[in-house]
């Protein structure tokens, strides 16, 4: 019942660089999907939340979205500041706590 | 400004304990479920455990189970994690994180938003 994201994306500046997060019935297919950025040395910051909703901090450039038990977060207009590590999170009603998805390392070319 | 600020964590042999402190400043921590989640290198985010506004809904993740009690003085603004026969795999950076959901008594729904930079432990012969 784990959460797959791809291990790396890759995308040149001004392109845009979509990640999959891919769970199950009892997670994604049943619960809200959150999505967080990693950047060494800084707190992990919140990205999306609801599948499709973005904190007014975040730049529109993230965006989120569900379908059946997988979501994705896109990212457009790509920056060199996008580089970093992100995680798509999920609760599981059979282990009754949060998943993370194993992270996606994004590089921007 | 919300603010979470951990502690607590060193290099412990295996079997022994540590107790974190998270102290939290810029919102109303009574009302907030809190969670800790412990990052590995190399190896990603996990889940450790989660505590409602009032203590009422407690859960750990698998790999911790009977080991880690976590706790929060609300009077304080401070959340706790008690870790109790420490192993190699406990090995991470911890971090202290504020949930969505406000005086919500339940875990699942609203998810984290704000998180702190983390405290280390380090468990090693």
């Amino acid at each position: 019942s784990g959460v797959t994201q791809p291990p790396s994306a890759s995308g040149a500046p001004g392109q845009t660089v979509a990640i999959s997060c891919s769970g199950s019935s009892s997670n994604i297919g049943s619960n809200t999907v959150s999505w967080f950025q990693l950047v060494p040395g800084t707190a992990p910051k919140l990205l999306i939340y609801g599948n499709d909703q973005r904190p007014s901090r975040v730049s529109d450039r993230f965006s989120g979205s569900k379908s059946g038990t997988s979501a994705s977060l896109a990212i457009s207009g790509l920056q060199s500041e996008d580089e970093a590590e992100y995680y798509c999170a999920a609760w599981d009603d059979s282990l009754a706590g949060w998943l993370f998805g194993g992270g996606t390392k994004v590089t921007v070319l | 400004e919300v603010e979470l600020v951990e502690s607590g964590g060193g290099s412990v042999q295996p079997g022994r304990s540590l107790r974190l402190s998270c102290a939290a400043s810029g919102f109303t921590f009574d009302n907030y479920a809190m969670h800790w989640v412990r990052q590995v290198p190399g190896k990603g985010l996990e889940w450790v455990a989660g505590i409602t506004w009032n203590s009422g809904i407690i859960r750990y993740g698998d790999s911790v189970k009977g080991r880690f009690t976590i706790s929060r003085d609300n009077a304080k603004n401070s959340l706790y994690l008690q870790m109790n026969s420490l192993r190699a795999e406990d090995t991470a950076l911890y971090h202290c994180v504020k949930d969505r959901g406000r005086l919500e008594d339940i875990l699942y729904y609203y998810g984290m938003d704000v998180w702190g930079q983390g405290t280390t432990v380090t468990v090693s012969s």
